[in-house]
C-alpha cells in the first residue's frame, strides 16, 4: 500500500486559494489519489480523486505531478467553512476490495 | 433524499455490554464499510461487505461482528471482547467495492462511549 505524507497543519486567509500538498512517492501505476475532508465530529466528505490527469470539480482542483509522486489539492477561494482536516489517500486493494487507508491528514485553518 | 444514515449519533453503554450500531443506505450501493476513528487519528477499517450475505474482516476486526442480510443495511455489533470500544464509528458505502476508483461515501458517524 502506498503511504502518503502531508503537513500536519496549514493556515489560509479567507478568499485566498488553499494549496494542500501530498507526497505519495511509492504509489503504483494503478493506484488512485483520493482527497476527503472531515469537519470536526462529522463523517469524511469526498472531495475529488484522480489517477494521472489533473482533475477539477465544483469543490476543488487536483494537480498530480507527471511522475505521480506528489499531488496538490487546490481550494480556489477558501471560506471559513473550509476549515477541516484534509486527507490525501492512495487507494489499494484488500482481497478483491478497494481500500482506503487514512493517515492523520492536514488540519487547514481558514482565517479572516 | 439519498444518503447514508447512522443511528444514534451518541451512544452510551456500560462496560461488558454488547451494543449494535445501525447503518442504512438508499444509494443502491453494493459495498458497505465500517471504520473506527480515535481522537486525533485517521480512520481504520473494521469490516467490509461487497455483497449481501458476505463480509470480510478489515484491519481491526477483533471484538466486532457484522451482518449483511439486506443490501441497504450493515449493522455493526461492538462486543464485550473489544478492549477499547470508546470511539467514533463511521459507516461508508460505494457502488461496487472492487474498482480502485470506487468512491466511498460516509455517514455522519456514531460516537460510542463505554462507561
Amino acid at each position: 500500500d502506498a503511504k502518503t505524507t502531508q503537513p500536519t497543519s496549514m493556515d489560509c486567509a479567507e478568499g485566498r486559494a488553499a494549496n494542500l500538498p501530498c507526497n505519495h512517492s511509492t504509489i503504483s501505476g494503478n493506484e488512485y489519489v483520493y482527497w476527503y475532508r472531515q469537519i470536526h465530529s462529522q463523517g469524511p466528505q469526498y472531495i475529488i480523486h484522480g489517477l494521472k490527469n489533473n482533475e477539477t470539480n465544483e469543490m476543488a482542483s487536483l494537480i498530480i505531478t507527471e511522475d505521480r509522486k506528489s499531488s496538490t489539492l487546490i481550494l480556489p477561494h477558501a471560506t471559513l467553512r473550509d476549515t477541516a482536516v484534509y486527507y490525501c489517500i492512495a487507494t489499494s486493494q484488500t482481497g478483491t476490495a478497494s481500500k482506503l487507508t487514512f493517515g492523520t491528514g492536514t488540519r487547514l485553518q481558514v482565517t479572516l | 433524499d439519498g444518503g447514508i444514515t447512522q443511528s444514534p449519533k451518541y451512544l452510551f453503554r456500560k462496560e461488558g455490554q454488547n451494543v449494535t450500531l445501525s447503518c442504512e443506505q438508499n444509494l443502491n450501493h453494493d459495498a458497505m464499510y465500517w471504520y473506527r476513528q480515535d481522537p486525533g487519528q485517521g480512520l481504520r477499517l473494521i469490516y467490509y461487505s461487497q455483497i449481501v450475505n458476505d463480509f470480510q474482516k478489515g484491519d481491526i476486526a477483533e471484538g466486532y461482528s457484522v451482518s449483511r442480510e439486506k443490501k441497504e443495511s450493515f449493522p455493526l455489533t461492538v462486543t464485550s471482547a473489544q478492549k477499547n470500544p470508546t470511539a467514533f464509528y463511521l459507516c461508508a458505502s460505494s457502488i461496487s467495492g472492487t474498482a480502485r476508483s470506487d468512491t466511498q461515501y460516509f455517514g455522519p458517524g456514531t460516537r460510542l462511549t463505554v462507561l
